[in-house]
C-alpha cells in the first residue's frame, strides 16, 4: 500500500523556521495536502495542493515540492504552532493516504 | 459557515453495532464529497472512505474495506459510519469532514467511540 514518510518529531526554538518533510513515490504526480492538529482538537488544514493557504491561516505557513518530497515551513515559529502536523495525498488508484504524522516541539 | 456536527461519544460491547452520523450545514451537502477518518489513542490520522452525497459514490480505503459501511442521506445532509459487530479495536475517535477536490477542507468535532466489555 501507498505510504507517506514524515519525521516523527521536529523541535525548534520560537522565531525560527520549521521544515517538516513528508515523501512518498507519488508526490510528484499527486498534490499534497497539510493538517495541523493540537491536542484534544479536530484538525485543521493548513496548506492545499502543495502550496495553497486556506484563508484565515498565518501567512508564516508555506508548502513547497521536490520531486517525491514536499516540506510544510512554518516561519518564525510561534509557541501556539506547537501541535502534530499531517500530510496527505493520494495514490494512482485514487486512496487516500496520510502521513504518520509529525509532531513539532518550540522549545 | 460550514459546519458538520458529529454524533456523541459512544461506549459499546464487543458484538454489539453501531452507525454514528455527521450532519452538514452551510453548504451545498450534495455537491462536495464527505470522508471519515480513523485515530486510535495517542494514533495518527487513518482515512476510511468517503462517500459523494450526490449519487452515494463511496471508496472505501483497502484497510477498512468490508469492515464499515459508510452512507449517506442527502434528504437529511448526514452522513454516516457503521459497525455490524464492534471490536475493542476499534477503539478510536472518528472525524468526518467534508472534501473538496482530493483534500479535506471541514472536519467535524469528533466522535469518541470505545469498545470495551
Amino acid at each position: 500500500s501507498y505510504e507517506l514518510t514524515q519525521p516523527p518529531s521536529v523541535s525548534v526554538s520560537p522565531g525560527q523556521a520549521a521544515r517538516i518533510t513528508c515523501s512518498g513515490d507519488a508526490l510528484p504526480k499527486q498534490s499534497a495536502h497539510w493538517y495541523q492538529q493540537k491536542p484534544g482538537q479536530a484538525p485543521v488544514l493548513v496548506i492545499y495542493k502543495d502550496s495553497e493557504r486556506p484563508s484565515g491561516i498565518p501567512e508564516r505557513f508555506s508548502g513547497s515540492t521536490s520531486g517525491t518530497t514536499v516540506t510544510l515551513t512554518i516561519s518564525g515559529v510561534q509557541a501556539e504552532d506547537e501541535a502534530d502536523y499531517y500530510c496527505q495525498s493520494a495514490d494512482s488508484s485514487g486512496t487516500w493516504v496520510f502521513g504518520g504524522g509529525t509532531k513539532l516541539t518550540v522549545l | 459557515e460550514v459546519q458538520l456536527v458529529q454524533s456523541g461519544a459512544e461506549m459499546k460491547k464487543p458484538g454489539e453495532s453501531l452507525k454514528i452520523s455527521c450532519k452538514g450545514s452551510g453548504y451545498s451537502f450534495t455537491n462536495y464529497w464527505i470522508g471519515w477518518v480513523r485515530q486510535m489513542p495517542g494514533k495518527g490520522l487513518e482515512w476510511m472512505g468517503i462517500i459523494y452525497p450526490g449519487d452515494s459514490d463511496t471508496r472505501y480505503s483497502p484497510s477498512f474495506q468490508g469492515q464499515v459501511t459508510i452512507s449517506a442521506d442527502k434528504s437529511i445532509s448526514t452522513a454516516y459510519l457503521q459497525w455490524s459487530s464492534l471490536k475493542a479495536s476499534d477503539t478510536a475517535m472518528f472525524y468526518c469532514a467534508s472534501a473538496y477536490s482530493n483534500y479535506f477542507h471541514y472536519w467535524g468535532q469528533g466522535t469518541l467511540v470505545t469498545v470495551s466489555s
